[in-house]
């Protein structure tokens, strides 16, 4: 599958500010989906995209996916020390027998 | 419902030691993978299992081998352990089928000194 590609690597933001990590395919994504691995932890997986354009909200995070569904985007407003983490877009084969194609991430951290 | 499920959780081995690694995955699901997270990485994909069959395979050497079970859980094994192999190796679950959402397990830390 084609890696992902995601900005920035890292982002450093005081507590209550927005933060915003994007993603970019050159190619057309048949889906998205997003995980966040808290320090020491494992990925937790949060959303899956799958439609043209498509915006969903979990709490104080929105996710979009892009009209040509080629990029894809996480924005958390209000940042709190418990979004501190890194945050994936892989992409995903398709076929019989998908897999995940992990970048490197977005890492993000909190000053309190 | 139990999630995937993972042990051990921190292991220590020398090099040229052999390792196995075990998984239990999330109820209802068939399909198992398996990754390798070095420090500052993201997960890189080894391979997976479903139907007891290696479906696909990653770029990793023959060292790296896996097993899945009739009740859905797998092995991982990894023989003569060399210290590039100290890493989180994180199994996740599925259902067969495109686009089920993959669920990853705690991972095992592996350290080889």
């Amino acid at each position: 599958g084609q890696q992902v590609m995601q900005i920035p690597q890292y982002q450093h933001v005081q507590e209550g500010e927005d933060f915003t990590t994007y993603c970019n395919s050159s190619t057309t994504l048949s889906n998205i989906q997003w995980y966040k691995q808290r320090p020491g932890g494992h990925p937790v997986f949060l959303i899956q995209l799958v439609k043209s354009g498509e915006v969903k909200k979990q709490k104080r995070l929105t996710f979009q996916f892009g009209e040509a569904k080629k990029n894809s985007s996480l924005h958390i407003t209000a940042t709190q020390t418990t979004d501190v983490g890194t945050y994936f877009c892989p992409s995903r084969t398709q076929g019989g027998s998908e897999k995940l194609v992990f970048g490197k991430g977005t890492k993000l951290t909190v000053n309190p | 419902d139990a999630g995937v499920t993972q042990s051990p959780t921190h292991l220590i081995k020398t090099r040229g030691q052999q390792v196995t690694l075990r998984c239990s995955p999330k109820s209802g699901h068939d399909t198992v993978s398996w990754y390798q997270q070095a420090l500052g990485q993201g997960p890189q994909f080894i391979f997976q299992y479903y139907e007891e069959e290696e479906r696909q395979r990653g770029n990793f050497p023959d060292r790296f081998s896996g097993h899945q079970f009739p009740n859905y859980s797998s092995e991982l094994n990894v023989n003569a352990l060399l210290l590039g192999d100290s890493a989180l190796y994180l199994c996740a679950s599925s259902l067969v089928g495109v686009g089920n959402t993959i669920y990853f397990g705690e991972g095992s830390w592996l350290t080889v000194v």
